[in-house]
């Protein structure tokens, strides 16, 4: 099976403009997350997404906000960008139910703001 | 209460000798206890995992010691090589589920350990 896919790879924005993400899954994961990875505050949690539906949401402000699609792909968008914004931000997919609790990281976003 | 602490935060071990690191969490609710590996320019690769309901859990050179009581965990390599140096973070979720199907996709992590593996 193909491992999680993340588009694009590099990015980079200046502050004020918004940015989407995207993130495949592995075939037939219907959960996907996204973190975000910085080196002061490490690796935080933005959202999970479960069968198209918000099932977790981390601390993060509105500003950040995501979709899952029916064939599971997801989408992370982020509005009014900040020079804080700038970090990894990873997609990681898993299957749903007992046994299953492995999450499965794509190679990430790496996001600059200027 | 969501915290995982998570050290020491840099560790340098010869070539053969133990690496060992140390989780602590506080949220008794988690239930499923991982642990990822990740080398530069990589997402976190899962290396092994554990559930609360045992104490130990071996794979390979990698061990996973776990305290319920204390709520505390360790990742232990054992015979440690220079392909081992990698930042490891511990993490901790608990299942969130319904009718519709069961997750667990909030991982709380660690702050990260960068281990040097020297030659």
């Amino acid at each position: 099976k193909a491992g999680v896919t993340q588009t694009p790879r590099y990015l980079i924005k200046t502050r004020g403009q918004q940015v989407t993400l995207s993130c495949s899954p592995i075939s037939g994961h219907r959960s996907v997350s996204w973190y975000q990875q910085t080196p002061g505050q490490g690796l935080q949690f933005l959202f999970e997404y479960f069968s198209e539906t918000q099932r977790n949401k981390g601390n993060f402000p509105g500003r950040f906000s995501g979709r899952q699609f029916s064939n599971s792909r997801s989408e992370m968008n982020v509005s009014t960008l900040e020079l804080g914004d700038s970090a990894l931000y990873l997609c990681a997919s898993s299957s749903a139910g007992w046994g299953q609790e492995t999450q499965y990281f794509g190679p990430g976003t790496r996001l600059l703001v200027l | 209460q969501q915290q995982v602490k998570q050290s020491p935060q840099s560790l340098i071990v010869q070539k053969g000798g133990i690496s060992i690191i140390n989780c602590a969490y506080e949220n008794t609710a988690f239930d499923y206890f991982p642990w990822y590996q990740q080398f530069p320019g990589k997402g976190p690769a899962l290396l092994i995992a554990i559930r609360p309901d045992v104490s130990e859990k071996k794979e390979g050179r990698f061990t996973i010691s776990f305290n319920k009581s204390a709520k505390q965990f360790s990742l232990h390599i054992m015979d440690s090589q220079p392909g081992d140096s990698a930042t490891y973070f511990c993490a901790a979720t608990s299942q969130n589920g319904n009718a519709g199907g069961t997750s667990y996709g909030k991982l709380t992590f660690g702050q990260g350990t960068i281990l040097t593996v020297h030659p």
